[in-house]
């Protein structure tokens, strides 16, 4: 049972070169989540789609931008990287209850 | 505002009971959440509690709910090794979208 899949697992960036965070899920959930998650604080919340065709902002979305392509698919891009945006990148799916369901995420470094 | 707050780290010895503890700030929370991360791995949801009980209780495992304090916390009956990992409380917040608020996460160690 795939879940949340993720690509890539590992990524190394110079500042202001672009890359997109890919995300699926197989589990037919109309929510997906991206969340970063950095040393000594909790994750915090991207972007969001609450279903297939829509995305909102989250708590940080500066310097990101995302496509929900269809009900299975949920990209993260960055532009123009910048060093703040080392982290750990999570992608998620719910139900609507809202338990979610995460990927085993991306760790990106942006030198 | 919305915070969710965790000790950082929790090291218990093997067999022990371990208790992580969370605190809250919003009321209007509607499910509590308590996520495990394994090394290198996502998060995993281990248990929830909806916000109108006191206590949960999942084999090993008892969540306790005290609304008036805004306290939450997580009990590991019998503590392996394999009960090693970050856990992290996590509250549901309604208004438009269901946003889940995680705290810092507790690191666990379980030793010998």
């Amino acid at each position: 049972n795939a879940g949340v899949t993720q690509t890539p697992k590992f990524q190394v960036l110079k500042t202001g070169q672009s890359m997109t965070l890919q995300c699926a899920q197989d589990m037919n959930h109309n929510s997906m989540y991206w969340y970063r998650q950095d040393p000594g604080m909790g994750l915090r919340l991207i972007y969001y789609s609450a279903s297939e065709g829509t995305t909102d902002k989250g708590e940080v979305p500066n310097g990101y931008n995302v496509s929900r392509l269809n009900k299975r698919e949920f990209s993260l891009r960055l532009e123009s990287a910048a060093p703040s945006q080392t982290s750990v990148y999570f992608c998620a799916s719910g139900t609507g209850s809202e338990k979610l369901f995460f990927g085993s995420g991306t760790q990106l470094s942006v030198l | 505002g919305e915070d969710v707050e965790q000790s950082l780290f929790l090291s218990v010895r093997e067999g022990d009971s371990s208790v992580i503890n969370c605190t809250y700030t919003d009321s209007s929370s509607t499910y509590l959440y308590w996520y495990k991360q394994e090394p290198g791995a996502g998060l995993q949801l281990l248990t929830y509690i909806f916000s109108n009980m006191d206590m949960k209780q999942d084999q090993r495992l008892t969540v306790l709910l005290n609304k008036k304090d805004k306290h939450l916390s997580l009990r590991i009956a019998d503590t392996q090794t394999g009960d090693s990992a970050i856990y992290f409380c996590a509250e549901s917040i309604t208004g438009g979208y269901n946003k889940l608020i995680f705290g810092a996460g507790t690191r666990l160690a379980v030793h010998p």
